[in-house]
C-alpha cells in the first residue's frame, strides 16, 4: 500500500492556461474525493466518484472544471482558462466504501497539488 | 447542511502542556467526525475518527476527543504536547453516507520549547 498519490506536486501556470492534475488512489479503494484548500482555510469538497461514476459536484466546480475516473482508478481533475482565484491546493483523498455500514468511513489523502496562477 | 466551527485559529502551549483543541458541529443527522493533521505542505493525516462507537476515542500520537452530543462538541486533547505536536489541526463531519467531509478551519498548534 503506497498510499493516495498525486502529480504534478506544483504546477505554476499564467491566466487564461489550462492545467490537468492526476490522481492516483489506494488501489483496493472504490472512492475517489476531490478536495481545494485556499490559504488559511480548510479543504472545501469538489466532487467525489464511485468506481468510474461522478456522484456528486459542488456548485465550487465551474463549468471551467471538469473531471474524471475513465475506468474507476486514477482520476485527473482539469481547470480550462485557469484564474488567479484557481490559485489553491487542490486535494485527492480516496475511501472503501461497503454498503450496509462495513466502510471503514477515513478518507485517506494524497500530498496535494499547488497550483499558481501568475 | 452540515458545518464545523473550530475555535481559535492559532493555539500556543509549552512543551509538556496540555493541548485543547476546540471542535463544535452542526449536523442534521447523527454524525461521524474526524481529526486530521496537515504539516506544511503535506496532505491531511488521519489522527482519530468517532463512527458512533465509545464517545472516547483515542488516536495515534497520545491524541484523544470526546464526543459530547449535548454540546455538539468534539474537542481534541493531548495530556503533554510534543515540539513534533507543531501543525495544522482539522476536524470534519461527514454525511451519513460518507460522500463528503465538512472540515472546519483549523488549528494551528505552536508548541514553544
Amino acid at each position: 500500500d503506497t498510499g493516495v498519490s498525486q502529480n504534478p506536486r506544483h504546477k505554476i501556470t499564467k491566466r487564461g492556461q489550462n492545467v490537468t492534475f492526476r490522481c492516483d488512489p489506494i488501489s483496493e479503494h472504490n472512492r475517489l474525493y476531490w478536495y481545494r484548500q485556499t490559504l488559511g482555510q480548510g479543504p472545501e469538497f469538489l466532487t467525489y466518484f464511485q468506481n468510474e461514476a461522478q456522484l456528486e459536484k459542488s456548485r465550487l466546480l465551474s463549468d471551467r472544471f471538469s473531471a474524471e475516473r475513465p475506468k474507476g482508478s486514477f482520476s485527473t481533475l482539469e481547470i480550462q482558462r485557469t484564474e488567479q482565484g484557481d490559485s489553491a491546493m487542490y486535494l485527492c483523498a480516496s475511501s472503501l466504501w461497503v454498503y450496509a455500514g462495513l466502510s471503514s468511513y477515513e478518507q485517506y489523502f494524497g500530498p496535494g497539488t499547488r497550483l499558481t496562477v501568475t | 447542511a452540515q458545518s464545523v466551527t473550530q475555535l481559535g485559529s492559532h493555539v500556543s502551549v509549552s512543551e509538556g502542556a496540555l493541548v485543547l483543541l476546540r471542535c463544535n458541529y452542526s449536523s442534521s443527522v447523527p454524525p461521524y467526525l474526524f481529526w486530521y493533521v496537515q504539516y506544511p505542505n503535506q496532505g491531511l493525516q488521519l489522527l482519530l475518527k468517532y463512527t458512533s462507537a465509545a464517545t472516547l476515542v483515542k488516536g495515534i500520537n497520545g491524541f484523544e476527543a470526546e464526543f459530547k452530543k449535548s454540546e455538539t462538541s468534539f474537542h481534541l486533547t493531548k495530556p503533554s504536547a510534543h515540539m513534533s505536536d507543531a501543525a495544522e489541526y482539522f476536524c470534519a463531519v461527514s454525511e451519513g453516507d460518507f460522500n463528503k467531509f465538512y472540515f472546519g478551519s483549523g488549528t494551528k498548534l505552536n508548541v514553544k520549547p
